[in-house]
């Protein structure tokens, strides 16, 4: 059970908009700022959102993060074929210390 | 470039011991903290504990607290885990990461730990 609620799974069609939640509490998500990491099949995890809505150098501007309250989503415009992945959320927490994931969600590109 | 690179897959018995490592090179490696993550196997990330290798100060999650070690060696820029009796349940992918600006920024390759009788 992870402390960070986020849905198994989500999809859409190449060109398609697609948003992914992720739900905490007061002491994470709700007092602190949120990352986004993106893992493809077989590969590391990467940074892909930081402090809620950055974006690390070389990452489009395809992907998009926001944050109100203790919940936070991922946006994706223009789905591609090679969005297909895990996508986790994190934040760091104020009770547990250390940062916390997300359970992760699986994206399909259908 | 920035990079971490990890040492190599380890096949294991349970009640063996293991000492995996984790080389940081292309920037100031005393300047951040370096986290732990498992990946089970299907499974998500889970954060481990965290070390500062400039002072080696460090931070465990309570989950893992007692069940691994971290440490470091600043002089040759490489942090590490380790356990003194593992289990079947320790088989997963262990990553290590450097932390910037209160996220992950930097991981490394992960290293596969096996154990298996």
């Amino acid at each position: 059970q992870s402390v960070l609620t986020q849905p198994p799974s989500a999809s859409g069609t190449p060109g398609q908009r697609v948003t992914i939640s992720c739900s905490g509490s007061s002491s994470n998500i709700g007092s602190n700022t949120v990352n986004w990491y993106q893992q493809l099949p077989g590969t590391a995890p990467k940074l892909l959102i930081y402090s809620n809505n950055q974006r690390p150098s070389g990452v489009p501007d395809r992907f998009s993060g926001s944050k109100s309250g203790t919940s936070a989503s991922l946006a994706i415009s223009g789905l591609q074929s090679e969005d297909e992945a895990d996508y986790y959320c994190a934040a760091y927490d104020d009770s547990l210390n250390g940062p916390v994931f997300g359970g992760g969600t699986k994206l399909t590109v259908l | 470039e920035v990079q971490l690179v990890q040492s190599g897959a380890e096949v294991k018995k349970p009640g063996e011991s293991l000492k995996i490592s984790c080389k940081g090179s292309g920037y100031t490696y005393t300047n951040y903290w370096i986290g732990w993550v498992r990946q089970m196997p299907g499974k998500g990330l889970e954060w481990m504990g965290i070390i500062y290798p400039g002072d080696s100060d460090t931070r465990y999650s309570p989950s893992f607290q007692g069940q691994v070690t971290i440490s470091v060696d600043k002089s040759i820029n490489t942090a590490y885990l380790q356990w003194s009796s593992l289990k079947a349940s320790d088989t997963a992918i262990y990553y290590c990461a450097n932390r910037k600006e209160g996220a992950f920024d930097i991981w490394g390759q992960g290293t596969m730990v096996t154990v298996s009788s």
